[in-house]
């Protein structure tokens, strides 16, 4: 057990709707990872957050948005979903910005049909 | 820009063979590399890393790995390999000056025959 909390692990949802995944950092963790696992495009970094600041934006599209709260924890919300957009996101939490030990949740598997 | 490349897709490996799956990674300075593995339906759990100092790495599971700068690899190895170690592998570059967003390879998925 990594410490990591993604929520929830399994969600089906149809073309056009948004969703919201949660990640609860190991505790004292103040820095937030969310990468996409998909068939074809692999592990792919999204977006970071530190202290409850966007800190580093990777392959992230536009219809994607993330924060992270005074709690620490985050949450990536996916709206206008697309076929495509069918695939494991992973959250990952460090200590500090700067330290680069990264402990993953177990993902949240997100079927758009 | 940092890449990973993790040249075999497939490999199968008898139980108590030895494995050696690999890395060559793409990076300016001198890079942080891990390897994390991938069960069926789980999380990506770290098996090592490499930060500096001794180029030759221990992890968990009986997992090793050396960094060698000369041929940018970070292969992994394991003398004999268990019916358990069945996953994906995953090796990774990372540093500070990347923001610590980790870039991974296409991943090794790893059969063990009985």
């Amino acid at each position: 057990d990594s410490g990591v909390t993604q929520t929830p692990k399994h969600l089906i949802t149809a073309t056009g709707q948004r969703v919201t995944l949660r990640c609860s950092p190991r505790s004292g963790d103040l820095s937030v990872y969310w990468y996409q696992q998909s068939l074809d495009q692999g592990l792919q970094f999204l977006i970071q957050y530190y202290n409850g600041e966007e800190r580093a934006k990777g392959n992230i599209l536009e219809r994607f948005s993330a924060q992270q709260f005074p709690d620490l924890h985050s949450e990536l919300n996916l709206s206008s979903l697309e076929l495509g957009d069918s695939a494991l996101y992973f959250c990952a939490s460090t200590l500090e910005d700067g330290d680069t030990e990264a402990f993953f949740g177990q993902g949240t598997r997100l079927t758009v049909v | 820009a940092q890449s990973v490349t993790q040249p075999d897709i497939h490999i199968t490996v008898s139980e108590g063979a030895s494995l050696e799956l690999r890395c060559n990674y793409s990076y300016g300075a001198t890079p942080y590399l891990f390897w994390y593995v991938q069960s069926p339906g789980q999380g990506l759990q770290l098996l090592l890393k490499y930060f500096s100092g001794d180029t030759l790495v221990q992890g968990i599971k009986g997992f090793e790995a050396e960094f060698k700068r000369s041929q940018s690899s970070f292969n992994l190895r394991k003398p004999s390999v268990h019916w358990s170690d069945a996953a994906e592998y995953f090796c990774a570059v990372g540093s500070k000056s990347s923001g610590d967003k980790l870039t991974f390879g296409t991943g090794t998925r790893l059969a063990v025959r009985p």
